[in-house]
């Protein structure tokens, strides 16, 4: 079985330009998360996913950042215009819809850095 | 708010020697714990969680973790570090406690280094 897998596992752009991410989650998988780690620091939630429906969307930073998820499978976040401060590694995390000792699956992260 | 706090950055231990890895939590009404690692190059690894029971918690690599509640701890440990553990561990905890919408909330990261 796949686990979640994202794309690209890295990426440099310059400041101002546009990045989107990609997220596949395990097949099946209704919930689906982004976490962002900036160096150093925790890793911090940004939103959640339950199906197409945005769940949580507390932890996003601002409104340069856009996440969707069409039809409930893959998901993408999208930075634009991007800033220096965007920079950190972008974990997505799927799980099943159970209780509170389901397990999260999380992918490789992407290294997103901008110059 | 739920959270979690490792206080050590790093932590550096011989093979073949005990390791611990620090966690406290904080968190209102029951706390569902987990630990999670990072090996270069790769995503986070779910290794063993907290929700009910034993007190000493088994997981995956020999690992395992002892939940104190009058210390409001969650440490991770190891009988016998192999330089293979060598990685970025988190703690984790779950914000909600009755719903699997919850998300999981992780502490800053401790780096284990294992020298031969």
């Amino acid at each position: 079985e796949a686990g979640v897998t994202q794309f690209p596992s890295h990426s440099v752009i310059e400041k101002g330009q546009t990045v989107t991410l990609r997220c596949d989650p395990i097949s099946g998988h209704d919930n689906l998360y982004w976490y962002r780690r900036v160096m150093g620091k925790e890793i911090k939630f940004l939103l959640h996913f339950v199906k197409e429906s945005k769940q949580d969307e507390s932890g996003m930073p601002n409104n340069r950042f856009l996440a969707e998820r069409t039809g409930g499978t893959y998901s993408t976040l999208k930075v634009q215009p991007a800033e220096l401060e965007d920079s950190g590694v972008y974990f997505c995390a799927s799980s099943t819809l159970g209780g509170v000792d389901t397990e999260a699956f999380f992918g490789q992260g992407t290294r997103l850095t901008v110059v | 708010a739920q959270s979690v706090a490792q206080p050590e950055d790093q932590v550096n231990v011989a093979e073949g020697n005990p390791l611990t890895v620090k966690c406290t939590y904080s968190v209102s009404g029951n706390p569902y714990l987990f630990w999670y690692v990072q090996y270069p190059n790769r995503g986070l690894q779910f290794l063993l969680k907290y929700i009910t029971g034993d007190n000493l918690v088994k997981g995956s690599y020999g690992f395992e973790a002892e939940f104190n509640k009058s210390q409001t701890s969650f440490h991770l440990k190891k009988p016998s570090a192999l330089v293979s553990d060598s990685a970025l561990y988190f703690c984790a905890v779950r914000d909600k406690a009755y719903s699997s919408a919850s998300k999981i909330i992780f502490g800053s990261g401790t780096r284990l280094s294992i020298r031969p």
